[in-house]
């Protein structure tokens, strides 16, 4: 089955500084890949779309200069958090749609998420 | 915003019962479906139903749909102290071109032994 991994799975750091989020597809193809965020017994909330080859779309609200996705290759895109800080806190997912699929996704392939803590 | 709306937000019940939870959206979608998460890991993707669908069972989990009234609910039979989890809705939305999913807000249960 689609499997995607995320790396690291989970880190802490110190604010101010930047931390970087992996997701991939380990055996599919993806164009598109999507950002998720949970805080605390908390929803999902979806950050942005990741695009391969181009800007990533970012949900209202979100901050594109603090979030910085890069989709680079079919299999990977990263999330960049920079300049973090406490509130920053919080579980990043990620998921993958299959290239080539169109109309509606039956489904899209969740990471197991990274849990991000800024001390 | 969020696409979905669950009740009840949380519920507590007895192993052996029933649970019901419920989620309701506000456009149109192509189809929905149910996620489970335990507490601080990843989302397991439980049932999908489609828009022309009405019904679905896997298991001891029955998905209903009514499109008319833009909700959905989850039923789990029997249940256990393993499904002891938050559950929650995704619904597909449009926006410029690419299809995503909008999480509800979610149902934590709690099923004791």
């Amino acid at each position: 089955g689609a499997v995607v991994s995320q790396h690291p799975s989970w880190v802490i750091c110190k604010s101010g500084t930047s931390v970087k989020i992996e997701c991939r597809s380990l055996d599919f193809q993806a164009t598109t890949m999507f950002w998720y965020r949970q805080f605390p017994k908390q929803s999902l909330m979806l950050m942005a779309t990741s695009n391969e080859g181009s800007k990533a779309t970012y949900e209202q609200g979100v901050e594109k200069d603090k979030f910085l996705i890069n989709h680079a290759s079919l299999t990977l895109s990263t999330l960049t958090v920079t300049s973090a800080h406490p509130e920053d806190s919080s579980f990043y997912i990620c998921s993958a749609r299959e290239t080539g699929t169109s109309g509606p996704p039956d489904t899209q392939y969740f990471g197991p998420g990274t849990r991000l803590t800024v001390l | 915003s969020q696409q979905g709306e669950e009740d009840p937000q949380a519920l507590s019940i007895q192993e052996g019962e029933n649970a019901t939870m419920n989620c309701s959206y506000k456009t149109s979608i192509n189809n929905l479906q149910w996620y489970r998460q335990n507490s601080g890991r990843g989302l397991v993707h439980l049932i999908l139903i489609r828009s022309n669908e009405r019904e679905k069972h896997s298991g001891r989990l029955r998905v209903t749909l009514d499109t008319s009234k833009k909700s959905s609910s989850l039923l789990i039979t029997a249940s256990r102290a393993a499904d002891t989890a938050s559950y929650f809705c995704a619904t597909d939305a449009i926006s410029s071109g690419t299809y995503k999913y909008i999480f509800g807000t979610g149902t934590r249960l709690k099923v004791l032994a």
